[in-house]
């Protein structure tokens, strides 16, 4: 059965610093995918990475993934207070399972000015 | 703009009442899901759609069904809430088994059974 374990659960960090999220899961998959969800409102798709070694940057955000160490991370430099989102990573389980989705239990983050 | 239109934001029922939430995407997109979203479980895949008529069961399909009559909507029912039914529904689509740019989710419906 293929876990997702996002940690940490919830981050408290100040603006201006920096922070990794981390994404581990436990079988052999090529694709995952970042999504962004603020309070009360729905997820928003952040990055899909696409293979092994694949990295993707958007303002402050950057994500990667390592398909060998079966890890993604989402990295926060010089936080602003708009990033207070919950992140949550999401794996795909390949062609046998119809490419469904496995997902992390988010991670809750709250930058503080 | 890509949308997915959930019918309703909030939603109070019953125990024992027949709950239909409606998920409508008009992105011509093959692939419909439902999902509940639980503080500190994530996102659980109820069902899932590829096709019209089509149906598969996901994670957690037990005391839900589904209907996908049209290629744009996608419903879930629940036959007979109860109150672990409870949660926050999130419907999505995708234009293929094997999205490239990710799911489009709707707004939510947050059910409570009472």
């Amino acid at each position: 059965e293929l876990k997702v374990e996002q940690n940490p659960l919830f981050l408290s960090m100040q603006e201006g610093k920096n922070y990794t999220i981390y994404c581990n899961y436990s079988t052999t998959s090529d694709r995952l995918y970042w999504y962004r969800q603020d309070p009360g409102k729905s997820l928003e798709s952040l990055f899909v990475l696409l293979s092994n070694g694949a990295v993707k940057q958007e303002g402050r955000l950057m994500a990667s993934l390592d398909t060998k160490a079966r890890l993604s991370t989402l990295h926060i430099t010089a936080a602003v207070h708009d990033l207070s989102a919950t992140y949550f990573c999401a794996v795909d389980m390949g062609m046998d399972s119809n490419y469904q989705l496995i997902w992390g239990a988010g991670t809750k983050l709250i930058i503080k000015p | 703009d890509v949308k997915v239109t959930q019918s309703s934001r909030y939603l109070v029922k019953r125990t024992g009442e027949k709950v239909f939430l409606e998920c409508v995407q008009d992105m011509d997109h093959e692939n419909m899901f439902w999902y509940r979203q639980d503080p500190g479980l994530g996102l659980r895949l109820i069902y899932f759609s590829y096709d019209v008529k089509m149906k598969e069961k996901g994670d957690i399909p037990e005391g839900y069904s589904v209907s996908r009559e049209k290629k744009e909507r996608f419903s879930l029912i629940l036959e007979s809430a109860s109150t672990n039914q409870t949660s926050m529904y999130l419907c999505a689509s995708t234009e293929e088994s094997r999205s490239l740019y990710g799911y489009t989710f709707g707004s939510g419906t947050r059910l409570t059974v009472v």
